[in-house]
Parts: structure tokens; sequence; C-alpha cells
């Protein structure tokens, strides 16, 4: 099953402008992390926030968590080509014997025209 | 350092065959995983491992084998191929059971079974 469930599943925009994906889940997580992923590649790790935070930067990147709504958003400001991916967010939660399982949302794609 | 490396990139398999895959890290981590990407959704959770002679389920395991003889390596088995297994493959490792450690994954391979 999957924890974590983004919206938009896909986002158009043009070079410049911002573009904020939501992610939503089920149940009490430890920390909510951030993945993009080129077409044809694998994930790449972008940002990780704890559950006792509230709002995170990394570069253009910001990453806000909401945990009494089950939510989380990711920011990208100034967006450029080169941003053109799918971007999933993954929820952690403890596991002893596993340490950090992440559970996947489905992605959202997003294209940003030149 | 070449991260984590998975061999082969492309398969293609008929019904009732077997193949193993190969996931390879340099990086000295203790836990590993195999993941399926099917279209549209985010990744499954196969198998993983908490360290070298170990090996657990994940969400979705029937149908696949796994081994770590040793730690650099992580083995996914299809001992009877079936199209339901058709997907893509990521393998995934992370330093330790800390639940705040990001995973690093593999560029993934690309499987059909016919």
């Amino acid at each position: 099953s999957q924890q974590g469930e983004e919206d938009p599943q896909a986002l158009s925009i043009q070079e410049g402008e911002n573009a904020t994906m939501n992610c939503s889940y089920k149940t009490s997580i430890n920390n909510l992390q951030w993945y993009r992923q080129n077409s044809g590649r694998g994930l790449v790790h972008l940002i990780l926030i704890r559950s006792n935070e509230r709002e995170k930067h990394s570069g253009r990147l910001r990453v806000t968590l909401d945990t009494s709504k089950k939510s989380s958003s990711l920011l990208i400001t100034a967006s450029r080509a080169a941003d053109t991916a799918s971007y999933f967010c993954a929820t952690a939660t403890i596991n002893n014997n596993a340490g950090n399982m992440l559970t996947f949302g489905g992605g959202t794609r997003l294209m940003v025209k030149p | 350092n070449a991260g984590v490396t998975q061999t082969p990139k492309f398969r293609v398999l008929k019904t009732g065959q077997s193949m193993t895959l190969l996931c390879a890290q340099d990086m000295n981590h203790e836990y590993m995983y195999w993941y399926r990407q099917d279209p549209g959704m985010g990744l499954r959770l196969i198998h993983y491992s908490v360290g070298e002679g170990t090996t657990a389920k994940g969400e979705v395991p029937d149908g696949y084998n796994v081994s770590r003889l040793k730690k650099q390596n992580f083995l996914l088995g299809l001992e009877s191929a079936a199209p339901s297994q058709t997907s893509v493959y990521f393998c995934a490792s992370t330093i330790g059971q800390s639940s705040y450690n990001e995973q690093f994954f593999g560029p993934g391979t690309r499987l059909t079974v016919l």
C-alpha cells in the first residue's frame, strides 16, 4: 500500500515560475523525504524533514511538514528546464529490523518549459 | 566511488525463465533494499537486508528470492518469471539503522517478461 500520495500527478509550468507539489500520508512518521527521478534514472535524495520540524530549505527547495494534517509540500522556486523530472515523497517509519523503512507515493511529473 | 550499481540494465525473459539481478555498493553500507517500480506508481519494497547474511521480506516479496553473501552485494532472483514481474527494479542502500539516513539508489534494471 502507498503511504504517501502526491498531488498533482502532473504539473507543467514555464521556466522561472514556482512549482508546488503536495504529499499526504496516513500514519505517523519519523521523517519525510523527497526524491527526484530523471527519466530512465534512479532516484536521487533531495531533502529530509524530521517529524518535529515544520520547514526546511535547501537551495531553491523549500519543504514544509504539517503532522496534524499529515501533509507535506515541496516548493521549487525559479524553476529551470533542468528541473523537469518526477518527484516522489517517501515517508519513513521506524522498523527495528529494517531501520529506515521508506514508503513511496506515486510521484508528481513536473515539466518545465523553456 | 561508483555508489550503487546494478547489472544488467535491461533484460527480456520468457515466462518461466529464471534470472538474477545484481546490486553492488562500494560505500560500506549495512542496509540494502530491492524495490520495483510500475508505471504511474511509486516504488514498492520487495526484500531488504540489514547486514551480510541477513534478508527479510518487504511489501511484495512473492515470486522473488534474495541473498546477501557479501556486504557489498545484494542479489535478487526470479525463479520462474511471470509477465506480472515486468517492471523496473531498483536497488538502494543506506549506511545504517538511523531513520534519518537517506537511501542511495542504483540506476535501475528494466525487465520485460513475455
